[in-house]
């Protein structure tokens, strides 16, 4: 089955201590992409990724890293989460170029920093 | 900049009525796409349509319909019948077509609706 697996799908932590959260996709799509939803802002991009060892920053780059050493996996960090990173995650990859892009998204990683 | 504007925050309605989603875009490209997602309350983004500024047909879909008004930059979503399982959050988001920018989606703030039995 066609997915983009996230994990985990649910993190509590506190601050300061450094968390990744993984994603998978087995679509031998070339684009990832990591978002955050917020009440009322709708989903912003963090990072994106158009193939392996490409990435760039989203509109809200501050406070996370992210690498894409291989095609399928693209994970998120945090290297010093802040309450204000309590979050949910996206995680999301399509193939690249126009009429190709339809974004296929993970489940969801619910984070609360405390 | 890209920005796309969903003013409803919340609707609620009766089954069997029907809910009509506004969505306002601003892009200064010529070449864009559009697109519209659901989010059932399990969580996950479900793809719904993709439209491309080229092609102002409107399109029915089931018990789903799409108007696009390039003149108004308005890309609106129709929900006919509307059942309980519709009750979701829906997301319109916005995409350049320059292969050079990547994929990247400009959500608006999403409208939720709650589908009452």
């Amino acid at each position: 089955e066609a997915q983009v697996t996230q994990n985990p799908r649910y993190l509590i932590t506190v601050t300061g201590k450094k968390l990744t959260v993984t994603c998978s996709q087995n679509m031998n799509h070339e684009y990832m992409s990591w978002y955050r939803q917020d009440p009322g802002l709708g989903l912003r991009q963090i990072y994106y990724s158009m193939n392996v060892e490409v990435t760039d920053k989203g509109d809200v780059p501050e406070g996370y890293k992210v690498s894409r050493k291989e095609k399928r996996n693209f994970p998120l960090i945090l290297e010093s989460p802040s309450p204000n990173q309590t979050s949910l995650y996206f995680c999301a990859s399509s193939l690249t170029g126009g009429t190709k892009n339809i974004q296929y998204f993970g489940a969801g990683t619910r984070l609360s920093v405390l | 900049a890209q920005k796309v504007t969903q003013a409803q925050t919340e609707i609620s309605v009766v089954e069997k009525e029907d809910v009509t989603l506004d969505c306002v875009y601003e892009t200064r490209d010529t070449t864009y796409y559009l697109f519209w997602y659901k989010q059932p309350p399990s969580g996950e983004l479900v793809f719904l349509i993709r439209r491309n500024s080229f092609d102002e047909q409107n399109e029915i879909s089931g018990r789903y319909s799409w108007n696009f008004q390039k003149s108004t930059s308005s890309f609106n979503f129709t929900i006919t019948a509307s059942q309980v399982v519709d009750s979701a959050v829906y997301f319109c988001a916005l995409s350049e077509a320059d292969e050079a920018a990547g994929n990247k989606l400009t959500f608006g703030g999403g409208t939720r609706v709650l589908v009452k039995p």
